[in-house]
């Protein structure tokens, strides 16, 4: 029972440079999400999709790029990195919005430090 | 205005001590309602849902007050391990409630 995985769990990019974190999740879940920790902001949403082949900007999306050509996975890309996406990445998935109260199940974290 | 606003803290309190958070939010329409755990370094997981009627888990007490637009997390006789951060999470309209939308999170410390 993997649930939500994430790679890479630690990274360090030079400015400039391009990477791409995987999420993959095996429950099935059409909602995948990405979101940004930093201290004192909370969990901002970058990109989420609502079922395969569908994507769409949350509340920080500039930066970053992401594609959902399978149900279980959910790629997020820097294309050109930059020190002010220095941050812990979270990946979540959820059932789906049309039953109430349905949980959101996150991957442990990508450490991404931009220098 | 903040679409989910928590009081940052942190609260400091005694091993079985009573301790209240609350949470506000600014959609009146919105839709589902959580609070989550989130240890230091660690991906947050549901603690509770939330429910209208207001409900208990345990030593966990959630209420929602969709009048004044607030939930608020009632912990009692806290736990050395309940020192995390406690985070608000809103589901509100627009988009066909696709959104789930967290707070900044409140800080507790339980202390021996």
């Amino acid at each position: 029972n993997a649930g939500v995985t994430q790679t890479p769990k630690f990274r360090v990019l030079k400015t400039g440079q391009s990477m791409t974190l995987l999420c993959a999740q095996d429950m099935n879940h059409e909602y995948m999400y990405w979101y940004r920790q930093d201290p004192g902001m909370g969990l901002r949403l970058i990109h989420y999709s609502v079922g395969e082949g569908t994507t769409a900007k949350g509340e920080v999306p500039d930066g970053y790029n992401v594609s959902r050509l399978k149900k279980q996975n959910f790629l997020l890309g820097l294309e050109s990195a930059a020190p002010s996406q220095t941050s812990v990445y979270f990946c979540a998935s959820r059932p789906t919005a049309f039953q109430m109260n349905t949980e959101a199940f996150f991957g442990q974290g990508t450490r991404l430090t931009v220098v | 205005r903040k679409e989910v606003e928590q009081d940052p803290g942190p609260f400091n309190v005694p091993e079985g001590a009573t301790v209240a958070f609350n949470c506000t939010y600014s959609n009146s329409a919105s839709q589902s309602f959580f609070w989550y755990r989130q240890d230091c370094r660690k991906e947050p997981k549901l603690l509770m849902s939330v429910y209208s009627s207001g409900n208990e888990d345990g030593r966990f007490t959630a209420q929602l007050n969709r009048a004044s637009q607030y939930i608020s997390l009632l912990i009692r006789d806290s736990k050395l391990s309940d020192s995390a951060t406690y985070l608000c999470v809103v589901n509100p309209p627009g988009t066909g409630f696709q959104k789930l939308v967290f707070g900044t999170g409140t800080r507790l410390l339980v202390s021996p």
